[in-house]
This record gives C-alpha cells, sequence and structure tokens, in this order.
C-alpha cells in the first residue's frame, strides 16, 4: 500500500513570495489533514478535511494560508504571502475514517523563509 | 497554549532496559491518546494508542499507561533496542478532532 506523498519535499523562498505544498493521501482515506511543526515543537493542526469539507480550521492563519481538497482526493495548502516565521516543516496525514485516530503521515515539506 | 506537555526533551536508556517516557495533558475533555515516533526526515508513525475508558495497552514491547485522575499517560518499551532510537510525540484528541501534540521526546538507545 502506497504511503501519503507530498512535495516538493524542501522550499526556499523569500519573504512576501507565495508557495503552494501538495499532498496525496493514501487511497480510499476520507480524512486529510494538514499539520504545521516549527523546530523544536510537536507538529500543530492546521486544517482537518472530511472528503472536500472542512471538519476543523480553527488554527489556520485564513488572512495568509489556504487549502483545498477537491475532488475528496488530493489536497493543496497555499501560504500568500509568507512570512520568516512560517519556516517550518508541513506535514499532511490521511485517516480512513471520521473519527480515525491513526493518522498516517507523510514525509513533510520543510520550508525555509529568508 | 500548550495543552499536551513532555516535559523531558531528551532520555538515554541502555539498550536492554526500560525507557519510560511521560506526557501530562490539561484538557479532560480529551477521550483518546496516541503515541507517534519519528525519524529524522520522515513523518511520524503510529505506534501505540489508548482510549479513556482504559487505564493500560500493551502491544509487544509497548505498553501505554494513563491515569486520568492526574492527567498523566506514560510510555513504556522493554526491552529497549537501538532501533528505538527517535523522537516520540505524545498526542491527544477530543472527539473526533481538534488534534494535540506534544514537544516530543528525544530517546537514544546505547548499544
Amino acid at each position: 500500500e502506497a504511503g501519503v506523498a507530498q512535495s516538493p519535499r524542501y522550499k526556499i523562498i523569500e519573504k512576501r513570495q507565495s508557495v503552494a505544498f501538495w499532498c496525496n493521501p493514501i487511497s480510499g482515506h476520507a480524512t486529510l489533514y494538514w499539520y504545521q511543526q516549527i523546530l523544536g515543537q510537536g507538529p500543530k493542526l492546521l486544517i482537518q478535511f472530511q472528503n472536500n469539507g472542512v471538519v476543523d480550521d480553527s488554527q489556520l492563519p485564513k488572512d495568509r494560508f489556504s487549502a483545498e481538497r477537491l475532488k475528496g482526493v488530493d489536497s493543496t495548502l497555499k501560504i500568500q504571502p509568507a512570512k520568516l516565521e512560517d519556516s517550518a516543516v508541513y506535514l499532511c496525514a490521511s485517516s480512513s475514517r471520521a473519527g480515525g485516530h491513526e493518522q498516517f503521515f507523510g514525509p513533510g515539506t520543510r520550508l525555509t523563509v529568508l | 497554549d500548550q495543552q499536551v506537555k513532555q516535559n523531558s526533551p531528551s532520555l538515554s536508556v541502555q539498550e536492554g532496559r526500560i525507557s519510560i517516557l511521560n506526557c501530562d495533558y490539561t484538557n479532560s475533555m480529551f477521550d483518546y491518546f496516541l503515541w507517534y515516533k519519528k525519524y529524522p526526515a520522515e513523518g511520524p508513525t503510529f505506534l501505540i494508542s489508548i482510549s479513556s475508558i482504559k487505564d493500560k495497552n500493551e502491544d509487544g514491547r509497548f505498553t501505554v499507561f494513563l491515569n486520568k485522575s492526574a492527567k498523566h499517560l506514560s510510555l513504556h518499551i522493554v526491552p529497549s533496542q537501538p532501533g528505538d532510537s527517535a523522537v516520540y510525540f505524545c498526542a491527544a484528541s477530543a472527539g473526533s478532532n481538534q488534534f494535540y501534540f506534544g514537544t516530543g521526546t528525544s530517546l537514544t538507545v546505547i548499544p
């Protein structure tokens, strides 16, 4: 079974630029999560999708972050414009059902904002 | 507000001995707790979990203990192996969303 795929693996941009991350979850997984992990901290949930609907986006900085999951499969997370404090690893995870606590994580995208 | 806390950033243990990783939480609404293991440059992988209706769950060398009155859980690894060296994250959820992770404990198992 293929795992969660993310791209790119690394991205370096300058502040005020835009960036997008892509995630393809495990086939058949209805729930998809985006996390932000700043160095030395644990992952922080940004947004949770159930199929193509948003379940929870209470910690998503909506003035600059947006995410979508068209057709309930893969998802993109965008930052526009980026700030220095957005430097982090962005993790995508999926689970097989709503309330499915065991999440399968992708390798992450390491973003550096200069 | 850090709702899940791992107060020990690092832990070193001799191979074959017991590793005990601790986690505290503040939200009494949490009903499910998980431990994840993370190697460098990889995403976290699920290790073991426990529901709030239980106080112990065991899977091979890994056992998780939950003390609801103290809002504390711990992960025991017996015996510890060098391949267990990784960062361990404690996580908690309330219902089907609101997942919160601790800051992680870096475990080093010395051969």
